[in-house]
């Protein structure tokens, strides 16, 4: 099967400005997650869509970070306007159901505010 | 809320020589565990996961991971490390799958020829 596409692999800007990055899970894979991954530590979520609807985005920085997943199957996570401290891989993963089958991970998107 | 903890950041080790990766959690209902890899500059690929049953579980390229539940870990060996070992390893836990994934901050395996 098709493995989780993201795209682009690599983003560099300058802060301030914004940027989208896009993700397509594995087809049939009902919930799709973002992760942030700053250089030396773990991901972290960002938010986990299940369908269309937001499951949980408690730690997604709403003033300047922002997600969707229309139709069910694509989605683009937004940054408006970047920080310095935004600098990190953005991970889409996405799961039949939950955690019970494991994620399938894409290869990432490396942004570098400058 | 769960946690987990990856006691070393990094760990090298000859190849050939068998390994031990360590992992911790905290989580007050019953867990799914995971271990991933991470090679440069690419996503994470599941090695292993322990959802219930037998302790001892066995992945791929080798690794298996035991999952203690009075200890609240669940290391990941291999007995023999090959060069294309080397990579970054995660451990992550999960609240019987109804959570997302919480991950260590990971661990740095070197294998030296």
């Amino acid at each position: 099967e098709a493995g989780v596409a993201q795209s682009p692999r690599y983003k560099i800007i300058e802060k301030r400005q914004s940027v989208a990055f896009w993700c397509n899970p594995i087809s049939g894979h009902a919930t799709l997650y973002w992760y942030q991954q700053i250089l030396g530590q773990g991901p972290k979520l960002l938010i986990q869509f299940q369908n269309n609807g937001v499951v949980d985005d408690s730690q997604l920085p709403k003033d300047r970070f922002s997600a969707e997943r229309l139709k069910g199957v694509d989605s683009t996570l937004k940054i408006q306007p970047a920080k310095l401290e935004d600098s990190a891989v953005y991970l889409c993963a996405s799961s039949l159901s939950g955690g019970y089958y494991g994620y399938t991970f894409g290869s990432g998107t490396r942004l570098t505010v400058v | 809320a769960q946690s987990v903890t990856q006691l070393d950041s990094q760990v090298p080790v000859f190849e050939e020589a068998p390994v031990e990766l360590r992992c911790n959690y905290s989580s007050s209902v019953s867990v799914y565990l995971f271990w991933y890899v991470q090679y440069p500059n690419q996503g994470l690929q599941l090695l292993l996961k322990y959802l219930s049953g037998s302790t001892l579980v066995k992945g791929i390229n080798g690794f298996e991971a035991e999952f203690n539940k009075s200890q609240t870990s669940f290391h990941l060996r291999k007995p023999s490390v090959h060069i294309s070992d080397t990579a970054e390893y995660f451990c992550a836990v999960s609240d019987n799958g109804n959570t997302p994934l919480v991950f260590g901050k990971g661990t740095r395996l070197s294998v030296i020829a």
